[in-house]
């Protein structure tokens, strides 16, 4: 199985401020296809996870632009440029580009 | 806009199946892959597997051997079973629907699923 690794497992923001999640592969997850079905959710407490970004960087419908998604390879990076009240909740990367699909560990992100 | 809705039993005894339905309104649950993820209380995601309406399959190997999905696009309806369940099955278990390929856009709220005799 391909391992995805996150950093920081917890990420304490200030309003207003930038924060950046970090995923590494133990694989490259660029697929045969030519794709890389890198994604990222967002689960807020007590709710389903939401989808923000799928292959790498395309933000899913209705996803604020504040949210960005970058990388390649075996390591990835999710951003959001001005962290708000209801961005607190715990983010997941998923790579469906080989089965099983699998998941990070997760990154807490909370308000200071 | 497609929504999901789990249902099925929040208990079931060591040994014994656990059967999930996830009902699919606000469009067709034709030409789409459908996907079971679960979620252990305070815990991270497993993806479970995933079902074409055609019937073809992809389960994690780690559960192949307990795991069943069909599918029955006359009810507009997906489900899971997984058989010989011990403490170690008890989560939320999801559906979901990819949205992109191999997107996870669409999920439904989740079930508790408490496996204890």
């Amino acid at each position: 199985d391909i391992v995805m690794t996150q950093t920081p497992l917890s990420s304490p923001v200030t309003l207003g401020q930038p924060a950046s999640i970090s995923c590494r592969s133990s694989q490259s997850l660029v697929h045969s296809d030519g794709n890389t079905y890198l994604s990222w959710l967002q689960q807020r407490p007590g709710q389903p996870p939401r989808l923000l970004i799928y292959k790498i960087s395309n933000r899913f419908s209705g996803v604020p632009d504040r949210f960005s998604g970058s990388g390649a390879g075996t390591d990835f990076t999710l951003k959001i440029s001005r962290v708000e009240a209801e961005d607190v909740g715990v983010y997941y990367c998923m790579q469906a580009t080989q089965f099983p699909w699998t998941f990070g560990q997760g990154t807490k992100v909370e308000i200071k | 806009q497609v929504q999901l809705q789990e249902s099925g039993p929040g208990l079931v005894k060591p040994s014994e199946t656990l059967s999930l339905t996830c009902t699919v309104s606000g469009g067709s649950i034709s030409s789409y892959y459908w996907s079971w993820i679960r979620q252990p209380a305070g815990k991270g995601l497993e993806w479970i597997g995933r079902i074409y309406t055609s019937g073809s399959t992809n389960y994690n190997p780690s559960l192949k051997s307990r795991v069943t999905m069909s599918v029955d696009t006359s009810k507009n309806q997906f489900s899971l079973k997984l058989s010989s369940v011990t403490a170690a099955d008890t989560a939320v278990y999801y559906c979901a629907r990819e949205s992109s390929p191999r997107g996870l856009g669409y999920w439904g709220q989740g079930t508790l699923v408490t496996v204890s005799s």
